[in-house]
């Protein structure tokens, strides 16, 4: 069983939309991050978050930490194609190695 | 941000060799770095933590014998696949932590593609 869960696994939207792809897991987590994978490339961190219920910003993208830290969700506001791409959420629980979750697959259309 | 850098980017073997690939810290020293492993269309695989200078630990149903792992230095480890079979063919990706930065702080290479024929 994966110890984190991400939803949806593929989202196909419009240029323009908003989206919401979430993370779950019923461990609690130190730190969890956010990243973005493009095709043949490796994962480009995103965000980090430490706090339960933190709120953390990058552009048009918010991230948000459940208030338990076990859960997460990613939000993108007006999604442009250059937004295509694998988003991972990874999460590590104190003094151990991240683990990943299975991902989602986002593509945007012009 | 910081810089890892993997060679080679891509390679095709015959079944039965072995390939090595690098994965180097450009800018940072880097006292744990982390082995993955994607298959298309999948997450990232943990493979094994190599800490500089010591034996790397393997995740559960990754052999040892076959994925050679050595952290020689804090800027470089390198991952040799022995006897490689066509279904080691993977996306193999390199991350290191940025000891300095702090422990959750690690950066990712970007990547080496394996088909093995």
């Amino acid at each position: 069983t994966q110890l984190l869960e991400q939803s949806p696994q593929f989202l196909s939207i419009q240029e323009g939309e908003n989206l919401t792809v979430y993370c779950n897991s019923s461990s609690v987590f130190s730190s969890l991050q956010w990243y973005r994978q493009e095709p043949g490339e490796g994962p480009v961190l995103l965000v980090t978050v430490v706090t339960g219920g933190e709120v953390k910003k990058l552009k048009r993208l918010t991230f948000q930490f459940g208030d338990a830290r076990k859960d997460s969700s990613l939000h993108i506001t007006a999604a442009q194609p250059g937004d295509t791409g694998l988003y991972l959420c990874a999460g590590a629980r104190y003094g151990q190695n991240f683990v990943f979750g299975p991902g989602t697959r986002l593509s945007v259309l012009p | 941000g910081a810089v890892v850098s993997q060679h080679p980017s891509w390679v095709i073997c015959k079944s039965g060799t072995s390939v090595k690939i690098e994965c180097r810290s450009l800018d940072f020293q880097a006292t744990t770095m982390f082995w993955y492993r994607q298959f298309p269309k999948q997450s990232l695989m943990l493979m094994a933590t190599s800490n500089e200078g010591s034996k790397a630990t393997y995740e559960q149903g990754v052999e040892k014998d076959k994925f050679l792992i050595n952290h020689a230095s804090l800027t470089l480890s390198t991952l040799t696949v022995t006897s490689a079979h066509p279904e080691d063919s993977s996306f193999y990706i390199c991350s290191a932590r940025d000891g300095v930065a702090g422990a959750d702080t690690q950066y990712f290479g970007p990547g080496t593609r394996l088909t093995v024929l």
